[in-house]
């Protein structure tokens, strides 16, 4: 079962690069997200998507887009990239219906560095 | 407001020796919560979770949690340390009503020969 697929897992981009990270799973599960790990501060939401066509703003947004056309996938576009958003993304997605006592599935991870 | 604190952020153990990571929460209302282990460059895996049953929590791999209302907290542990145990474990705090969990700062385990 692949689960989550998340891709690149490694990119270098230069101060004001944009690009995309790709997110798949193939749970048909209805929510997805994108978190951001940053050393000492554990996992922080960047933004999270109960559907396809719904998307809505995490605890760290700013300098992110995202979109929601499918159920099966759900890209992180960053537009202007900047040193501060040097750090590791994981996608995870569940089941809506288990929305407060459902396992989150966590992709591996998509390390991103930025001159 | 939900927030989650982990109490060490390195803990060191011998193999075969118990294992204990503290995790005090707090939240505005009932809450889930949940322990997830990740390894090194690997994503996150659920070990346990509580949601309002037994207080008293059984996971993956030997590991268990209490859930203790009155002192706010929910540490996990593990009767005897193994060196595949070796990893980073995340306490996360879920509000009834709420979508987002809150996830502690982590704490890594070291599990010496």
């Amino acid at each position: 079962n692949a689960g989550v697929t998340q891709t690149p897992k490694f990119q270098v981009l230069k101060t004001g690069q944009s690009m995309t990270l790709q997110c798949a799973q193939d749970m048909n599960h209805e929510y997805m997200s994108w978190y951001r790990q940053d050393p000492g501060m554990g996992l922080r939401l960047i933004h999270y998507s109960v559907g396809a066509g719904i998307t809505d703003q995490g605890e760290v947004p700013n300098g992110y887009n995202v979109s929601r056309s499918t159920t099966e996938d759900f890209p992180l576009r960053l537009l202007s990239a900047a040193p501060s958003q040097t750090s590791v993304y994981f996608c995870a997605s569940r089941a809506e219906q288990g929305v407060y006592t459902g396992e989150l599935f966590f992709g591996e991870g998509s390390r991103l560095t930025v001159l | 407001a939900q927030s989650v604190t982990q109490l060490d952020s390195h803990v060191s153990v011998s193999e075969g020796t118990p294992v204990l990571l503290r995790c005090n929460y707090s939240s505005s209302y009932s809450p889930s919560l949940f322990w997830y282990v990740q390894h090194p460059n690997k994503g996150l895996q659920l070990l346990l979770k509580y949601t309002s049953a037994a207080t008293l929590v059984k996971g993956i791999n030997g590991f268990e949690a209490e859930f203790k209302k009155s002192e706010t907290s929910f540490h996990l542990t593990k009767p005897s340390a193994h060196m595949s145990d070796a990893a980073e474990y995340f306490c996360v705090v879920s509000d009834t009503g709420r979508r987002a969990l809150t996830f502690g700062s982590g704490t890594r385990l070291q599990v010496q020969p």
